[in-house]
């Protein structure tokens, strides 16, 4: 059983594309990130929720919009794609200690 | 939230142990040491985590001198599999609502 799952994998599209990432967790954990690492491998985080209400918001474009469903799901919508926005988005959830990592959906905006 | 500097790349080979080292000066009382394993095209895993002194576990060991502003993550033996991205975290594990930040990360080559 996949504890950290995301959908899809690789997702190509183009410039101003509206497209939705989607992240969940099984491990009954409290906590949901969004993570973006781009091509030069640096990680930063972009939201985190916690139970369904957002406590994380770094400061990223408003045409990123995180929900937040129920406290096991935690998807990205991401209005008008820009070519910056390509990269690896990783989806983590936690309670306390260990953050548990999906395996990565790779965005490429042409 | 405590920065933590830790070299950009590091080489190694077969058999060998690599210590990996962690500088945080700024370091928070409630904060703890945790690293975390990178492959490529992988989430990142979580490694070791450690508050004072020596943590072993199957993988790695953690050692954190009393000041508590740096700390040393050492693989031993590693093999070519150990080729991975290491990074060095500190933050409060406690709290859910921590902000966990990543840093540059140590890129460790592994070679026959």
């Amino acid at each position: 059983d996949t504890a950290v799952s995301q959908t899809p994998k690789y997702l190509v599209t183009q410039m101003g594309n509206d497209k939705s990432i989607k992240c969940e967790q099984n491990l009954g954990h409290d906590t949901m990130y969004w993570y973006k690492q781009d091509s030069k491998k640096f990680l930063k985080i972009m939201f985190s929720y916690n139970n369904k209400e957002l406590i994380i918001n770094e400061t990223v474009p408003n045409r990123f919009s995180p929900k937040s469903p129920d406290k096991a799901h935690l998807n990205l919508h991401i209005n008008s794609l820009e070519l910056g926005d390509s990269a690896v988005y990783f989806c983590a959830s936690r309670t306390t200690g260990e953050l548990f990592f999906g395996e990565g959906s790779r965005l490429t905006v042409l | 939230l405590a920065k933590t500097t830790q070299p950009i790349s590091m080489d190694s080979y077969e058999g060998q142990e690599v210590n990996i080292t962690c500088s945080h000066n700024n370091i928070a009382t409630n904060d703890y040491i945790t690293w975390y394993q990178q492959f490529p095209s992988q989430g990142p895993r979580f490694i070791i985590q450690g508050y004072k002194t020596k943590v072993t576990n199957e993988v790695a060991s953690l050692f954190i001198p009393a000041d508590r502003k740096s700390s040393t993550l050492s693989l031993p033996r590693v093999s070519l599999s150990d080729t991975a991205v290491y990074y060095c975290l500190v933050g409060d594990e406690d709290s859910s609502a921590s902000k966990i930040i990543f840093g540059s990360g140590t890129r460790l080559s592994i070679r026959p």
